[in-house]
């Protein structure tokens, strides 16, 4: 089935220490995205690529990063994690900017 | 800043009964709205949209609303279920934009033997 895979499902990382999730698709879309998203609220958009182009939010913090080196896997880099970085990470694709499909997310604990 | 938790509201409902679940857009610009799904755990599971051109559209047991006038959706899910428990997000976005979704608050349905 084609889907959008995230890996790891659970991941902790210590106060400044640098973490990178992943996230590939087999539904061979053009546009991935990167979304955060805190205990009982709603995702934020971090950033996205259109293709190879990258597009930051205005309020995406320098500390987090992505990488796309293909058209089927995303790297979410955070620089220097901190306490209030722990959240779920949401990864979603579409084709063009269109209906969006979200993978199951990685949740990731700062200790 | 640091963020704080949001009190997401809770629609409690019997099994079987017919949810309505609101939600209040920000943009008037917006022309494409979508309600999600979101269980413990997982990701967003995408369940029904609308563009700013209809104002009703139905899919299997769910139902979307969309009042323009005063920037309103509703999602009906008739006969509710127990698999029907979760957070339910709508967002809205611009299409033409950069296809950002922004989300709304969610609602917690919580369906009840």
């Amino acid at each position: 089935d084609a889907m959008v895979i995230q890996n790891p499902r659970y991941q902790v990382t210590q106060f400044g220490k640098p973490v990178t999730l992943s996230c590939s698709q087999t539904l061979n879309h053009n546009v991935m995205y990167w979304y955060q998203q805190k205990s009982s609220q709603a995702p934020k958009l971090l950033f996205h690529y259109y293709d190879k182009d990258f597009n930051n939010e205005a309020d995406t913090p320098d500390n987090f990063q992505s990488r796309r080196p293909n058209t089927s896997f995303c790297f979410l880099d955070i620089r220097s994690p901190g306490l209030g970085d722990a959240a779920m990470y949401l990864c979603a694709t579409s084709i063009s900017y269109n209906e969006q499909f979200f993978g199951p997310g990685t949740r990731l604990t700062v200790l | 800043g640091e963020s704080v938790g949001l009190h997401l509201p809770t629609l409690s409902v019997q099994e079987g009964d017919n949810s309505i679940i609101n939600c209040a857009y920000s943009n008037s610009a917006s022309d494409y709205f979508i309600w999600y799904k979101q269980e413990s755990g997982k990701g967003p599971q995408f369940i029904i949209d609308i563009r700013s051109n209809m104002d009703k559209r139905q899919g299997q047991r769910v139902t979307v609303l969309l009042n323009k006038t005063v920037k309103h959706l509703s999602l009906q899910i008739a006969a509710t279920q127990p698999g029907d428990s979760a957070v339910y997000f709508c967002a809205e976005s611009l299409s033409g934009n950069t296809g950002k979704l922004i989300f709304g608050q969610g609602t917690t349905l919580q369906v009840k033997p």
